[in-house]
């Protein structure tokens, strides 16, 4: 049970992109097309902004997208906005258990 | 819309045990599985327990097998995490999660447990 790596921190202008990347193996991200991101922001719990991989829930701003190459997933954010600020969490689920990434904190410059 | 209430966290000594509860509503309870995931203070994630719709599995996290129980009562629209033997290093917010498909889709605001004598 060991955790998806993703990078500690990114960091982007307003109105660009960035993309953060979610590394497992082939028995969980590679295995599963079951890939999550949330969104945390300070003092809050988690949201779910991206499910099975690429699917947005209802009400999160299609500037939001994820995709999935072999091991590793990713999470986009376009037109960066200063209330995309905050830390975001991948996970896989892996038959029995869930997986988390260690997060990755956005700063939006 | 859906509402996950966490309570029964606080300062708590080692050698005792502690049960969490959330209270569950604006869903079917007993049509989902749940979970309860922890966060210790400024750190990431960690899932801890899942239980299935009707409560006949549940899995665990090595860190936690053994030493917490996860429970629920459908008639009360409620889920458990009962925890013992614990060392600091189980000091989070444990949050209570509402499973949909494969996702963990609602959470609820989490409640904090420290451990310390």
């Amino acid at each position: 049970q060991s955790a998806l790596s993703q990078p500690a921190s990114v960091s982007g202008s307003l109105g660009q992109s960035i993309t953060i990347s979610c590394t497992g193996t082939s028995s969980d991200v590679g295995s599963y097309d079951l890939v999550s991101w949330y969104q945390q922001l300070p003092g809050k719990a988690p949201k779910l902004m991206i499910y099975d991989v690429s699917k947005r829930p209802s009400g999160v701003s299609n500037r939001f997208s994820g995709s999935k190459s072999g091991n590793t997933a990713s999470l986009t954010i376009s037109g960066l906005q200063a209330e995309d600020e905050g830390d975001y969490y991948c996970s896989s689920y892996a038959g029995t258990y869930v997986l988390f990434g260690g997060g990755t904190t956005l700063t939006v410059l | 819309q859906v509402q996950l209430v966490e309570s029964g966290g606080g300062v708590v000594q080692p050698g005792r045990s502690l049960r969490l509860s959330c209270a569950a509503s604006g869903f079917t309870f007993s049509s989902y599985g749940m979970h309860w995931v922890r966060q210790a203070p400024g750190k990431g994630l960690e899932w801890v327990s899942v239980i299935w719709y009707d409560g006949r599995k549940n899995y665990y996290a090595d860190s936690v097998k053994g030493r917490f129980t996860i429970s629920r009562d459908n008639s009360k629209n409620t889920l458990y995490l009962k925890m013992e033997r614990r060392p600091p290093e189980d000091t989070a917010v444990y949050y209570c999660v509402k499973q949909d498909t494969m996702t963990l889709d609602y959470w609820g605001q989490g409640t904090l447990v420290t451990v310390s004598s």
